[in-house]
């Protein structure tokens, strides 16, 4: 059974960080590029950011470009996102999901993790 | 950035109903678009990429068209357990973007 499970969301302080991480299982992960996207409270989706299966290319939205770093492991099958100088826009769940974001398929999605910046 | 644009933002619908959802994009994609499905509390679900082709296990009620700016999802007979947000989504330029979504529930 393929899964996807993210890790790491709280309550931070604006400015502050959080490391998020994405267990991945049931599938072959060194081969899968992977995305995080995220959903603001009762809002639409966002994309995040991209690292390619090698982590030779990666992708950021201008949003986020500067302060979040996406990385991977793939010998512990992880993936991650450090989140620094956090702001409550940032607020939101985050999904960490397969190559089906650039219509490659199949598609996998994790359930999320919420991330709450407030003082 | 491309921008993505979706009408109705919420229909109400008989089961049993087809159902149509528009999609536009800003500017020309080609046929990168996908379909998400979203149901409350739970993460998306890849319903068609390359705006006509069915994930596998997606029920064939479900489908998609368009290619360029114009892009149609049809439900063709409307389930309960269909009631969910729609979304549409293009990969043909960085960033890739949602539109704002469709709330589809049950008249």
């Amino acid at each position: 059974e393929v899964q996807l499970v993210e890790s790491g969301g709280g309550l931070v302080q604006p400015g502050g960080s959080l490391r998020l991480s994405c267990a991945a299982s049931g599938f072959t992960f060194s081969s899968y590029s992977m995305n995080w996207v995220r959903q603001a409270p009762g809002k639409g989706l966002e994309w995040v950011s991209y690292i390619s299966s090698s982590s030779s290319t990666i992708y950021y939205a201008d949003s986020v470009k500067g302060r979040f770093t996406i990385s991977r492991d793939n010998a512990k099958n992880s993936l991650y996102l450090q989140m620094n100088s956090l702001r409550a826009e940032d607020t939101a769940v985050y999904y960490c999901a397969s190559r089906g974001v650039f219509g490659v398929v199949p598609d996998y999605w994790g359930q999320g993790t919420l991330v709450t910046v407030s003082s | 950035d491309i921008q993505m644009t979706q009408s109705p933002s919420s229909l109400s619908a008989s089961v049993g109903d087809r159902v149509t959802i528009t999609c536009q994009a800003s500017q020309d994609i080609s046929n990168y678009l996908n379909w998400y499905q979203q149901k409350p509390g739970k993460a998306p679900k890849l319903l068609i990429y390359d705006a006509s082709n069915l994930e596998t296990g997606v029920p064939s009620r479900f489908s998609g068209s368009g290619s360029g700016t114009d892009f149609t999802f049809t439900i063709s007979s409307l389930q309960p357990e269909d009631i969910a947000t729609y979304y549409c989504q293009q990969y043909d330029n960085l960033p890739p973007a949602f539109g704002p979504g469709t709330k589809v529930d049950i008249k």
